[in-house]
C-alpha cells in the first residue's frame, strides 16, 4: 500500500544527544514536510522540501536539520541545540509544489528527552 | 506572517447537536484551504478541501465547510454530530512561500468531545 512510513514510533534520548527520525514515502510525491505537534499549539512547520537536494526552513527550524538526497526520503535530525525537543513529530508529503493537493501524513514519531 | 486562527479550543457537544468550528486565515491572495481530523491514536486525515469554485465544500462523514473570502474564513460544520466524531480538528491553508515553494500553515486545533 502507498503511504508514509515514519520510524521509530517512540524514541527516548538523553540530553545532549542528536537523534534522527526517518520518513519514507512511496507515493511518488515531490514535496515533503516535517511538523512538530505540541498540545494546544497545533502543527508547526520545521522544514520542507519541494525537490531533491533542496529544502527550506519552516517557522521553527532552529535546532533541527534535514536532508533530501532521494525523492522518497526526508530524514529529520533533532540536534542537541534544540532546547525543547520532547514532542510528537509528523512527516507529510504532497504531490507537487503547486496545485491544490493536500498533505498526506505519517503516523508520527514521539520523542522524549530524558 | 501568515497565520491560521481557530478560536474554539475545546468544544463539548451532545450527540445530535449541530457543530460549527471557526477558522480564519490571514493570507490575502489565492488560497487552498483544508480541514484535517485526528482521531485518538490515529494519524491526521483529510476531511475536506477548497481550492476553487463552489465555496460550499462537502467532505467525508457528513462534514462541510464554507469559504467566505470577504471574511477570510473557512468554518467547518456538521448538522448532527455523533460520538465517533470525538477528535481534534485542524484548519490549514496552503500558501506560496519563497522561490516557488509552498507552505501548509495549520491552526492550533479544536478538541471536540461528543457526549453519548
Amino acid at each position: 500500500d502507498g503511504g508514509i512510513t515514519q520510524s521509530p514510533k517512540y524514541l527516548f534520548r538523553k540530553e545532549g544527544q542528536n537523534v534522527t527520525l526517518s520518513c519514507e514515502q512511496n507515493l511518488n510525491h515531490d514535496a515533503m514536510y516535517w511538523y512538530r505537534q505540541d498540545p494546544g499549539q497545533g502543527l508547526r512547520l520545521i522544514y520542507y522540501s519541494q525537490i531533491v537536494n533542496d529544502f527550506q526552513k519552516g517557522d521553527i527550524a532552529e535546532g533541527y536539520s534535514v536532508s533530501r538526497e532521494k525523492k522518497e526520503s526526508f530524514p529529520l535530525t533533532v540536534t542537541s541545540a534544540q532546547k525543547n525537543p520532547t514532542a510528537f513529530y509528523l512527516c507529510a508529503s504532497s504531490m507537487a509544489a503547486g496545485g491544490s493537493g493536500e498533505l498526506f501524513f505519517g503516523e508520527g514519531s514521539r520523542l522524549t528527552v530524558l | 506572517a501568515q497565520s491560521v486562527s481557530q478560536h474554539n479550543h475545546h468544544v463539548i457537544l451532545s450527540e445530535a447537536a449541530s457543530l460549527e468550528l471557526g477558522c480564519n486565515y490571514s493570507y490575502g491572495g489565492t488560497v487552498n484551504l483544508f480541514w484535517y481530523v485526528q482521531y485518538p491514536g490515529q494519524h491526521l486525515q483529510l476531511l475536506l478541501k477548497y481550492f476553487s469554485g463552489d465555496p460550499l465544500v462537502k467532505g467525508i462523514k457528513g462534514f462541510e465547510a464554507e469559504f467566505i473570502k470577504s471574511k477570510f474564513s473557512f468554518n467547518l460544520r456538521k448538522p448532527s454530530v455523533q460520538w465517533s466524531d470525538t477528535a481534534e480538528y485542524f484548519c490549514a491553508v496552503k500558501n506560496p512561500a519563497t522561490s516557488g515553494t509552498y507552505k501548509y500553515i495549520f491552526g492550533t486545533g479544536t478538541r471536540l468531545k461528543v457526549l453519548a
